[in-house]
């Protein structure tokens, strides 16, 4: 079964500077699609951004982009010009190309913005 | 709006009681799901129905059934709470493997 892992539970940043949260995966399938969620106090799950396996090119919306690795099964998530909005937890999720069942999810990274 | 309605938003149970969450969409979404969220475990799935009137078990099922009512609805019910049974709930719908997963706003479910 696919894992995902998330191997810094927190991390903090300053406000207007960047960030990048980690995430790798392991799986045996060639096509896939990877998801960044944030979760703010809230409790409400937001997607954030998507990648497609077979897209070379890294996805980028607004001030959030993914260095995509697939060789290193790596998918990290960069956020630019960090702002007070972003304090959130961050989930990584996997979900199989092949077969018609459930997101796997990393355990999150918390991110603190501070001003 | 249009997306994935969760209720209650907080419960609060004895050991041994039971209960039902309801989760309904209105995306004509064929996918749901239900999920816990413990902390330092991200999500874990405990249910999903890939089609209207199919349900099949995920990673952490025990001490739960599900019912897929309809194309819209999908219940996820305690029989007999347990304090391990504690955590958030989160339902969530898909219509697609690309599009990933549109989430309710959560259950937090306390048993004592």
């Amino acid at each position: 079964a696919q894992t995902v892992t998330q191997s810094q539970p927190e991390m903090s940043v300053q406000e207007a500077e960047t960030v990048t949260l980690s995430c790798t995966y392991d799986t045996s399938e060639s096509d896939y699609y990877l998801f960044w969620y944030k979760q703010p106090p809230s409790r409400q799950m937001i997607l954030v951004i998507r990648q497609e396996a077979y897209k070379q090119q890294n996805a980028t919306e607004n001030r959030f982009s993914v260095n995509f690795q697939k060789a290193a099964k790596s998918f990290s998530l960069k956020i630019s010009d960090s702002q007070l909005g972003d304090a959130a937890m961050y989930f990584c999720a996997y979900r199989s190309w092949y077969e018609d069942n459930d997101m796997r999810f990393g355990a999150g990274t918390r991110l603190t913005v501070k001003p | 709006n249009a997306g994935v309605t969760q209720t209650p938003k907080f419960q609060v149970l004895k050991t041994g009681q039971s209960m039902t969450l309801q989760c309904a969409q209105d995306m004509n979404h064929n996918s749901m799901y239900w999920y816990r969220q413990d902390p330092g475990m991200g999500l874990r799935l405990i249910y999903y129905s890939a089609s209207e009137g199919t349900t099949d078990k995920g990673e952490v099922p025990n001490g739960y059934n599900v019912s897929r009512l309809n194309k819209r609805e999908f219940s996820l019910r305690l029989e007999s709470a347990a304090p391990s049974q504690t955590s958030v709930y989160f339902c969530a719908s898909s219509a697609d493997r690309f599009y990933g997963y549109t989430f309710g706003s959560g259950t937090r479910l306390t048993v004592v």
